[in-house]
């Protein structure tokens, strides 16, 4: 089966709180990518990193790091010192090489809903 | 450049009429992907254009459902008629290359569907 769980519905921290954000993923491919979107009020998906199946490399974006594991088949969010403008939704979505006959769809968690309280 | 557009942001319409939706890609992006989040559940792929030919429709849940990409550029997703479970956030995407392997999903802004 091919899946994303997100088991944190919402999370509410106070600013300059760390913040994790989980993300398991189940797939039968070897060759597969990763991706976080976030969604602020305003609706739209925004890109925040991809990770390709061979890049167990952690990544750091500013306050934004990443830890990807494949032992544990997770992919999870880290945001440093949290702010206000960081309340959004954030999906962790999966994309198997050749899911569907098409590559690059994606498959969506249900996603996070982040609130930062001042 | 612009991003990917759509509208109506949002509709409210009543059970068994007919709506449609329309996405804008970016200029250029062959490839066109329609998604639907229905209330507290995942955003889930309807289908996949490429030019104006659907590659994937698999995720299309019912006959209910016509998508269309006239000359390769916007597209319009009709649902006729709709049903109460319609209702959710449909989203739009496109991309250059194929998605995932060219890294670029460039999502809309989506368009709420409430069926009364």
């Amino acid at each position: 089966a091919q899946k994303v769980t997100q088991a944190q519905t919402e999370i509410s921290v106070v600013e300059k709180e760390d913040v994790t954000l989980d993300c398991v993923y189940e797939t039968r491919d070897t060759t597969y990518y990763l991706f976080w979107y976030k969604q602020p009020p305003s609706g739209e998906l925004v890109f925040l990193i991809r990770r390709n199946s061979f890049d167990e490399q952690n990544e750091i974006s500013g306050r934004y790091s990443w830890n990807f594991q494949k032992s544990t088949s997770s992919f999870n969010f880290t945001i440093t010192a949290s702010q206000v403008v960081d309340s959004a939704v954030y999906f962790c979505a999966l994309s198997p090489r050749n899911y569907g006959g098409s590559q690059g769809n994606l498959i969506f968690g249900k996603g996070t809903k982040l609130s930062v309280k001042p | 450049e612009a991003g990917v557009t759509q509208f109506p942001s949002h509709s409210v319409i009543e059970k068994g009429q007919t709506v449609t939706l329309r996405c804008d890609p970016i200029s250029g992006h062959d490839n066109l992907y329609w998604y639907r989040r229905v209330m507290g559940k995942e955003i889930k792929f309807l289908l996949h254009f490429v030019k104006e030919s659907k590659q994937d429709e698999s995720g299309m849940p019912n006959n209910r459902f016509l998508a269309e990409r006239t000359g390769g550029t916007y597209s319009t997703l009709k649902v006729q008629p709709a049903e109460l479970e319609d209702s959710g956030v449909y989203f739009c995407a496109s991309s250059h290359g194929q998605g995932a392997a060219n890294y670029g999903y460039t999502f809309g802004s989506g368009t709420r569907l409430t069926v009364v």
